[in-house]
């Protein structure tokens, strides 16, 4: 079974300081997408990385792939509080544009 | 660019009937999927449509379907509404076939009472 965990679920972050979230998955994937959902709304595109040792890098956030590992991490980098929300990695297995989505891990941080 | 479009945005239905939501892509996509968000269940895959022809489902009853028209416009239909089928549904669209990013909609928020 095709399988996407994310942890943690909940990380509660202080200002200024720096976390990882982790993205495991199961099957051999290279299309990796990580999403950014605030409460009520729908799913913003954050990152695509496409090939093993893929770094993209926007503002606090910085997604990279491993695709021998099958491991994304996102970090964020001094945290502030525009970045509470809920984040999802997903996993596109085949190429089919049906994406397997982790768990989710919402992020609150506090002043 | 206009991005992906859904109606209704909210919806509140009883047990037993039927309900459609509708998608209409972005301009030039062809690839509609459609998710399922719920807080128990997190995002679940529903099914994908590309150029009228549903190519991927997920693990869904058969009271889920959907349909994909010329115009890359997609709906999808429930029937018998079940209290479990309250959730958000969110459809994507995509450029192509397979392996493109996804753009998502707002989504539709249906309640079943």
């Amino acid at each position: 079974e095709l399988k996407v965990e994310q942890n943690p679920l909940f990380l509660s972050m202080q200002e200024e300081k720096n976390y990882t979230i982790y993205c495991n998955y199961s099957t051999t994937s290279d299309r990796l997408y990580w999403y950014r959902q605030d409460p009520g709304k729908s799913l913003e595109s954050l990152f695509v990385l496409l090939s093993n040792g893929a770094v993209k890098q926007e503002g606090r956030l910085m997604a990279s792939l491993d695709t021998k590992a099958r491991l994304s991490t996102l970090h964020i980098t001094a945290a502030v509080h525009d970045l509470s929300a809920t984040y999802f990695c997903a996993v596109d297995y085949s190429a089919t544009n049906k994406l397997i989505f982790g768990t989710g891990t919402l992020l609150a941080v506090q002043p | 660019k206009a991005g992906v479009t859904q109606t209704p945005r909210y919806l509140i239905k009883t047990r037993g009937q039927q309900v459609t939501l509708s998608c209409s892509p972005i301009s030039g996509h062809r690839s509609v999927s459609w998710y399922q968000q719920t807080p128990g269940q997190g995002l679940q895959f529903l099914f994908e449509y590309f150029s009228e022809t549903q190519r991927n489902k997920g693990n869904f009853p058969g009271r889920f379907s959907g349909r994909q028209f010329s115009n890359s416009r997609s709906e999808m239909n429930v029937s018998t509404l079940e209290l479990g089928d309250s959730a958000l549904y969110l459809c994507a669209s995509s450029l192509g076939a397979g392996g493109n990013e996804q753009y998502f909609g707002p989504g539709t928020r249906l309640t079943v009472t």
